[in-house]
């Protein structure tokens, strides 16, 4: 069964500092990976999408990274500002046209 | 502004009045989604269609009805509604059925319904 695993669940950070989410998946086979930031009562917007031949992919300050042969991918979110809080969603495609949704990880940034 | 809008954005009904929540995209996407989104259970698909008349089932259909008469407008449909249906929907799009990576997918605004 194709399975999106995050971690950790959630995660507390003080202003300034930098984090990693994690992502492990079992999907197979493999298509891409997203990662989403889901503002609280917001839809999920696109922060990086990665093919399997992608090893690393920046967005500003976010850079996600993915393994392929692990199957795990990470988000590392450096000098977090307090709009970073937020939900950050990993989906994993694989071949056709469903979507593998992890059920994210909550991020909050305090002052 | 290419986006995905849903609408209502809130809603409160009573259990069995039938509702619809609409969703238009004017990006002209073939593939179009609903999900709902409950706490601990992260997003899950409820229908989806790759074109104009394509529509099939997602992981949770139970209880929902979808059509495609137009490209831009994918509909959700409640018949009778129950209170286990008491969720935040999001509509989503995307420019083709397979979903190449260069595109992703574009989510509307979200429904909160509650059912009572």
């Amino acid at each position: 069964k194709n399975q999106v695993e995050q971690s950790p669940q959630s995660l507390i950070i003080l202003e300034g500092k930098n984090c990693t989410l994690q992502c492990n998946y079992t999907v197979s086979p493999f298509s891409n990976l997203r990662w989403y930031k889901q503002d609280t009562g917001r839809g999920p917007v696109s922060l990086t999408i990665m093919t399997f031949s992608e090893n690393t992919k920046s967005n500003g300050r976010y850079t996600a990274t993915l393994d392929a042969d692990t199957k795990q991918s990470s988000l590392h979110i450096t000098a977090s500002q307090l709009s970073d809080s937020a939900s950050y969603i990993c989906v994993v495609k694989s071949s056709g046209y469903a979507l593998n949704f992890g059920k994210g990880t909550s991020l909050l940034v305090t002052p | 502004e290419a986006q995905v809008t849903q609408n209502p954005r809130y809603l409160i009904t009573v259990t069995g009045k039938k509702l619809t929540v609409t969703c238009s995209q004017n990006m002209n996407h073939e593939y179009m989604s609903w999900y709902r989104q409950d706490p601990g259970l992260g997003l899950r698909q409820i229908y989806y269609s790759m074109n104009v008349e394509v529509t099939d089932k997602g992981d949770v259909p139970e209880g929902y009805k979808v059509s495609r008469k137009e490209k831009r407008n994918f509909p959700l449909i409640l018949e009778s509604p129950s209170p286990n249906q008491t969720s935040l929907y999001f509509c989503a799009s995307s420019l083709f059925s397979v979903g190449r990576a260069d595109y992703g997918y574009t989510f509307g605004s979200g429904t909160r319904l509650t059912v009572v």
